[in-house]
């Protein structure tokens, strides 16, 4: 079956530099979740969204942003990178509308970020 | 605000032996009540979840949990460990999308299981 994919799998940047994480969702979800997992820490929810559209928002800093396209893959933007922001970040995603039976949350692999 | 804790960093059991992870909870309202699975440099992989209905849900790879509201726990359990469960265990909650709550998961600490042979 077709999991969540997310590119790249690592990435090294510098202190204040940007980056891009990509995330593609099961093939009919409709709702992304983005999640960060700092070292030896569970992970904590940044931002959401349901059919292109943000629908919840949690601990994400000002300095990154997320959007979901037409197609409902889903990019996040980090700005000004911190050494803090080293950390593994999820993507999930999860089926249509407020079927609770479909609403299970499938994570993708993640990608590793290191800020030097 | 919904919480989770996961009051054991790390469980040993010996294979074959019984294995239990524990979770407790707290939401206001029902609980929609998760486990995952996380091996080293890997993702979350989805074991089982309770919405409602039977306590004990059944779940991949040989794992049961069992729900109890008036402990607020949701215990993760496994008749007989394999080495190959050996990995690091997390309890999720959220409240039910009905409540007008956001739909994100709050994740325990997380549970290092390991299983010796």
């Amino acid at each position: 079956a077709a999991g969540v994919i997310q590119s790249p799998r690592h990435l090294i940047k510098e202190k204040r530099e940007t980056a891009t994480l990509k995330c593609y969702p099961i093939p009919r979800h409709d709702t992304v979740y983005w999640y960060q997992q700092g070292p030896g820490q569970d992970p904590q929810f940044l931002i959401s969204f349901y059919e292109k559209m943000q629908s919840d928002k949690g601990s994400i800093p000002d300095r990154f942003s997320a959007q979901q396209f037409s197609d409902y893959h889903s990019e996040l933007n980090m700005s000004s990178l911190e050494l803090g922001d080293s950390a593994l970040y999820f993507c999930a995603s999860s089926g249509h509308g407020s079927t609770e039976t479909t609403d299970t949350q499938y994570f993708g692999p993640g990608t590793r970020l290191t800020v030097l | 605000a919904q919480s989770v804790a996961q009051p054991e960093d790390q469980v040993n059991v010996a294979e074959g032996n019984p294995l239990t992870v524990k979770c407790t909870y707290s939401v206001s309202g029902n609980p929609y009540l998760f486990w995952y699975v996380q091996y080293p440099n890997r993702g979350l992989q989805f074991l089982l979840k309770y919405i409602t209905g039977d306590n004990l849900v059944k779940g991949s790879y040989g794992f049961e949990a069992e729900f109890n509201k008036s402990q607020t726990s949701f215990h993760l359990k496994k008749p007989s460990a394999l080495v190959s469960d050996s990995a690091l265990y997390f309890c999720a909650v959220r409240v039910p999308i009905s409540s007008g709550s956001a739909r994100q998961l709050t994740f325990g600490s997380g549970t290092q299981l390991t299983v010796l042979p």
